[in-house]
């Protein structure tokens, strides 16, 4: 049973356009949602991340969405640039100490020139 | 100065052989962990090291073993390997504050059981 289902599996965005990928996550005991980037031969990298206390955390060109009542939280990158493409994942975790990220599938963006 | 640091990066070896790979973080971090990519990039934990205790352990075969000598290291130890075990390794650090930790990862362990 996958604990947090992330859409689409591919995405294609011309440059300076917005690339929006959405998750989806089960269990209400989640309270901690981060997205996490990489780049190939790389390992994910914090993006960005949110608590469920708040509906909207932006950080430059990046904005998380969370809806708390739809169990759904999604990435927005503005003006979405060539530097962005790499694979996005969403994950989710209980505030626990140690507790280990459930990650979606990931997102792979590519963003043309 | 790495954060998160993985040996070997590649590691291809044969059908039975036991093989391990090593991390270490020089964060001062107290929790470990490691994450097994498959083919299709997912990402899903294996283990969990919180202050040298084992937490967490998913459901991966006992051919696996983590160990770890001190807080700042947690080395993968896999026995007869198997094709299916053929997939990337990401060793992980954080620093456990009670809630929603950032976790830093390695480069990753490319091994490739032929």
């Amino acid at each position: 049973q996958q604990q947090v289902k992330q859409s689409p599996q591919s995405l294609i965005v011309q440059k300076g356009g917005i690339s929006i990928i959405n998750c989806a996550y089960e269990n209400t005991a989640f309270d901690y949602f981060p997205w996490y980037q990489q780049f190939p031969g790389k390992g994910p990298a914090l993006l960005i991340a949110i608590r469920p206390d708040v509906s909207e955390k932006k950080e430059g060109r990046f904005t998380i969405s969370f809806n708390k009542s739809a169990k759904q939280f999604s990435l927005h990158i503005m003006d979405s640039q060539p530097g962005d493409s790499a694979t996005y994942f969403c994950a989710a975790s209980i505030g626990q100490a140690g507790t280990a990220l459930i990650f979606g599938k990931g997102t792979t963006l590519s963003v043309s020139s | 100065d790495t954060a998160v640091s993985q040996t070997p990066k590649y590691l291809v070896t044969q059908m039975g052989n036991d093989k391990s790979i090593k991390c270490e973080q020089n964060l001062g971090h107290d929790t470990m962990y490691w994450y097994k990519q498959d083919s299709k990039k997912f990402l899903k934990i294996m283990f969990s090291y919180n202050n040298k205790e084992l937490i967490i352990n998913e459901t991966v075969p006992n051919r696996f073993s983590p160990k770890s000598p001190d807080k700042a290291h947690l080395n993968l130890h896999i026995n007869s390997l198997e094709l299916g075990d053929s997939a990337v390794y990401f060793c992980a650090s954080s620093q456990s504050n009670g809630g929603g930790d950032e976790k830093y990862f390695g480069p990753g362990t490319r091994l490739t059981v032929t």
